[in-house]
């Protein structure tokens, strides 16, 4: 069964740092690459940043520029988004999408940030 | 960046009646290659967004066929022919010809009357 399962989300201060880990299972995840997109609450969704299968190609949304890096290990099927200096507007459920098109999507991540 | 705009917001639906979700793309959604890269995607109460469509028209495996997407250039459309209570969620069009960034609509929500 094709399944992706984030995790890493939680409750971090204004400023802090966070990393979400995506595992991927039953495709070649070396073949595929992969988005996070997020969602604020009650809000509809949000891309957030591109990695090419190879992790040659890595875009972001203007809103997490400089801020977050995504990354992927492609011997352990697993991707990564590190976040840094982490404001309240970040707030959102974090989800991983395979492919450009987002085929496949897993349950989500929750990330609060508050003080 | 490519606005995607859907219409309506909410749309209160009979049980067994059709329902009609638009969305409109601030330029062209043709690619280069000669496809248009616009996707639609149902998210359930509760539940991750699930894809249903892509590439305007191409309905993904186990998705019902009383869902169908339509439209070309800046004019798109997801129609189910008869509403069913499974079908309660908000809805997302989705471009991916113009990138970075990937747009989404904001979304409607279909609820039942």
């Amino acid at each position: 069964e094709v399944q992706l399962v984030e995790s890493g989300g939680g409750l971090v201060q204004p400023g802090g740092s966070l990393r979400l880990s995506c595992a991927a299972s039953g495709f070649t995840f070396s073949s595929y690459s992969m988005n996070w997109v997020r969602q604020a609450p009650g809000k509809g969704l949000e891309w957030v940043s591109y990695i090419s299968s190879s992790s040659s190609t890595i875009y972001y949304a203007d809103s997490v520029k400089g801020r977050f890096t995504i990354s992927r290990d492609n011997a352990k099927n697993s991707l990564y988004l590190q976040m840094n200096s982490l404001r309240d507007e970040d707030t959102a459920v974090y989800y991983c999408a395979r492919g450009l098109l987002q085929d496949v999507w897993g349950q989500g991540t929750t990330v609060t940030v508050s003080s | 960046d490519v606005v995607m705009t859907q219409s309506p917001l909410s749309l209160p639906v009979t049980l067994g009646q059709p329902a009609s979700i638009s969305c409109r793309s601030s330029q062209s959604l043709v690619h280069s290659d000669g496809n248009t890269y616009l996707n639609w995607f149902q998210q359930r109460p509760g539940q991750s967004p699930r894809r249903l469509i892509y590439k305007v028209s191409n309905r993904d495996s186990g998705v019902p066929d009383r869902f169908s997407g339509s439209g070309s250039g800046t004019d798109f459309t997801l129609k189910i022919s008869r509403v069913e209570a499974e079908d309660v969620g908000v809805y997302y069009c989705m471009q991916g010809t113009h990138w970075p960034p990937l747009t989404f609509g904001g979304g409607t929500k279909v609820e039942i009357k």
